[in-house]
């Protein structure tokens, strides 16, 4: 079975304070794939980032960096100098290979970012 | 292209009564699928298909049903609408044929079962 936890339910920071968001996941496939969405109050999804269980390398884009640890089985997300605009509900998300072409969800993170 | 579309936005049922969620893309994608989000469960899969004629459970499957005749539609139908059915429902898709690529989301539908 595949499953993904995000242990922090909600988190809060004060602008500029760097932050990361935890994601650990299981699955007995040996190839998987790993996503984070964002989810501002406005609602809709927003992707943003993927990783397949090939490639360890670390992401970093702008503000945002991703840490995947396969030997932990953990896939983190950082917002460096955090803005008001991050505030929003995050989600880790993995797809196997056995069980169809499901995505599984974590719970979710949410994050406030206060002025 | 308008990406995933969902109607209604928002709906009110009365317990026992019978709906379905529109959703449609027009990616030509094979994959679609249903989630529900309720506060603090994250995204749950309720149904998904790989493809037109082809659909299979996901985590949350009672209580509702799905077809897919086409590869552009993927309508979520609720039989007999219960109160533990209220929830915001997001339809999803994404090609097949490359696992790594991530889902595209509609909108999302508000449903409130009394």
């Amino acid at each position: 079975a595949q499953k993904v936890t995000q242990a922090q339910t909600e988190i809060s920071v004060v602008e500029k304070e760097d932050v990361t968001l935890d994601c650990v996941y299981e699955t007995r496939d040996t190839t998987y794939y790993l996503f984070w969405y964002k989810q501002p109050p406005s609602g809709e999804l927003v992707f943003l980032i993927r990783r397949n269980s090939f490639d360890e390398q670390n992401e970093i884009s702008g503000r945002y960096s991703w840490n995947f640890q396969k030997s932990t089985s953990s896939f983190n997300f950082t917002i460096t100098a955090s803005q008001v605009v991050d505030s929003a509900v995050y989600f880790c998300a993995l797809r196997g290979l056995t069980g169809g072409f499901k995505t599984i969800f974590g719970a979710g993170t949410r994050l406030f970012v206060k002025a | 292209n308008a990406g995933v579309t969902q109607t209604p936005k928002f709906q009110v049922l009365k317990t026992g009564q019978s709906m379905t969620l529109q959703c449609a893309q027009d990616m030509n994608h094979e994959y679609m699928s249903w989630y529900r989000q309720d506060p603090g469960m994250g995204l749950r899969l309720i149904h998904y298909s790989v493809g037109a004629g082809i659909t299979d459970q996901g985590e949350v499957p009672n209580g509702y049903n799905v077809s897919r005749s086409t590869t552009e539609d993927f309508p979520l139908r609720l039989l007999s609408a219960a109160p533990s059915q209220t929830s915001v429902y997001f339809c999803a898709s994404s090609y097949r044929r490359d696992r790594e690529l991530e889902q595209y989301f509609g909108p999302g539908t508000r449903l409130t079962v009394t």
